[in-house]
């Protein structure tokens, strides 16, 4: 069973600052990945989504890492803003046709002006 | 394009009653997937639906319950609530044709309370 866990679960960072945030997972036989953001009450928005086969993607001032063998994912945020405060969550794919995702708890991050 | 939307958006309901939720997903998907969101145990998958089939199912009681229509809107119902029941619950829509792009898109939640 896969299972998916995001440190720390919250930080704070000075407005500017470059940042990253984890995510591991146990099983490496993942489809694909995503990082959402969730801000508070309101639903997931998608961020990013990395192919097994890739390891990397860019968008904007996020980019994401994969490292399938080590069991890794990482978001990276440049030049953090205020409005980049969110819980953060990456989630897994087990599979073609399965739109079961696994979340991990996410990372609350607070961009402080 | 209109995003994926559910209603109602709050629920109050009491130990015992019965609730359904609805999902309208983005137009062209066929996909639907159900979580349940909450502080505990954050988010968990309830089912995926497409074309009107249950095609995934989580680890929830059979209290909790699903369909889809054949215009992909998709409802979700909870019978004989209890308080743990208390959650927000999200539905995703995507594409569904298993390609692995295929990114999932959420609406914004319906918040149930269970008194």
């Amino acid at each position: 069973k896969q299972e998916v866990t995001q440190i720390p679960a919250a930080l704070s960072v000075p407005e500017g600052e470059n940042l990253v945030l984890n995510c591991s997972f146990t099983d490496s036989a993942i489809y694909n990945l995503q990082w959402f953001r969730q801000d508070p009450g309101k639903g997931l928005t998608s961020l990013l989504l990395i192919q097994s086969s890739q390891r990397e993607q860019t968008s904007g001032r996020l980019n994401a890492s994969l490292d399938k063998s080590s069991g890794r994912s990482t978001l990276y945020i440049a030049a953090s803003q205020p409005g980049d405060s969110a819980t953060y969550l990456c989630a897994s794919s087990s599979g073609a046709g399965s739109y079961q995702l696994t979340f991990g708890k996410g990372t609350k991050l607070s961009v402080i002006p | 394009k209109a995003g994926v939307t559910q209603t109602p958006r709050y629920l109050i309901k009491t130990r015992g009653q019965q609730v359904t939720l609805s999902c309208s997903p983005i137009s062209g998907h066929r996909s639907v997937s159900w979580y349940q969101q909450t502080p505990g145990q954050g988010l968990q998958f309830l089912f995926e639906y497409f074309s009107e089939t249950q095609r995934n199912k989580g680890n929830f009681p059979g209290r909790f319950s699903g369909r889809q229509f054949s215009n992909s809107r998709s409802e979700m119902n909870v019978s004989t609530l209890e308080l743990g029941d208390s959650a927000l619950y999200l539905c995703a829509s995507s594409l569904g044709q298993g390609r692995i792009t295929d990114t999932q898109y959420f609406g914004p939640g319906t918040r149930l309370t269970v008194l």
